[in-house]
């Protein structure tokens, strides 16, 4: 594969359950991000991993917790959300973060 | 804190003609970059055009180029021989030349196409 894939597609969940939502690049790229995505507003990130290290944590709430195991991949593991925090989840790639990013096709999560 | 407008959440143009995407920003810094980005339904967000502040010349890729104005902190997206391929959200986003690289996005405008 190449670019940036994310697993999986959609996701349905309840807010008591615990899952992930995984991002892999294959561009050899050294930065990850992970953004929020809700209809009519702008995108939100939520965090920045530039060589494995996080860099950037906007306010996220703790019930989102990041993981880069390594430079190629990212995971946003998800535990007791909320409804509001149903939208689509973004991962991107870049060479470093001045450089451009590239998107992963999303996660689009539901939470009942 | 920097902020990024896009004014129309909806825009629809003809086939084969031309349209004009607005963007506006606010900023006190003097070097940045700016960026149209595009998201076809379902498919991934893509870098359309970027902008370096400190550049005159409007960027142009093929069909797409932008109008660049400092001063008055725009920059507009024209799209030249609309495809039914150009369907799609548009946004527009900012970047700080400086040490915080966070991207700066607007909500997006969504480009319809008619046959």
């Amino acid at each position: 594969e190449t670019g940036v894939t994310q697993t999986p597609r959609h996701l349905v969940m309840g807010m008591t359950n615990k899952k992930s939502l995984k991002c892999e690049q294959h561009l050899g790229h050294n930065a990850m991000y992970w953004y929020k995505q809700s209809a009519k507003k702008p995108l939100e990130l939520m965090f920045v991993y530039n060589f494995k290290e996080q860099t950037e944590n906007n306010s996220v709430p703790s019930r989102f917790s990041p993981e880069c195991p390594n430079s190629s991949h990212l995971f946003l593991h998800l535990h007791t959300l909320q409804p509001e925090d149903s939208a689509l989840y973004l991962c991107a790639s870049s060479q470093d973060p001045v450089d451009e990013q590239y998107f992963g096709p999303g996660t689009r999560l539901t939470v009942t | 804190a920097q902020t990024v407008t896009q004014s129309q959440p909806e825009m629809s143009v003809q086939e084969a003609e031309t349209v004009t995407l607005s963007c506006t920003y606010d900023t006190s810094e003097s070097d940045y970059y700016l960026f149209w980005y595009k998201q076809p339904p379902s498919r991934q967000m893509i870098l359309v055009i970027r902008q370096e502040a400190y550049k005159q010349q409007n960027a142009t890729e093929n069909r797409f180029s932008v109008n660049f104005q400092k001063a008055a902190k725009s920059f507009s997206l024209k799209i030249s021989d609309s495809q039914l391929g150009d369907a799609a959200m548009y946004f527009c986003a900012y970047r700080s030349a400086g040490s915080n690289y966070q991207l700066i996005w607007g909500a997006g405008t969504k480009l319809i196409i008619k046959p």
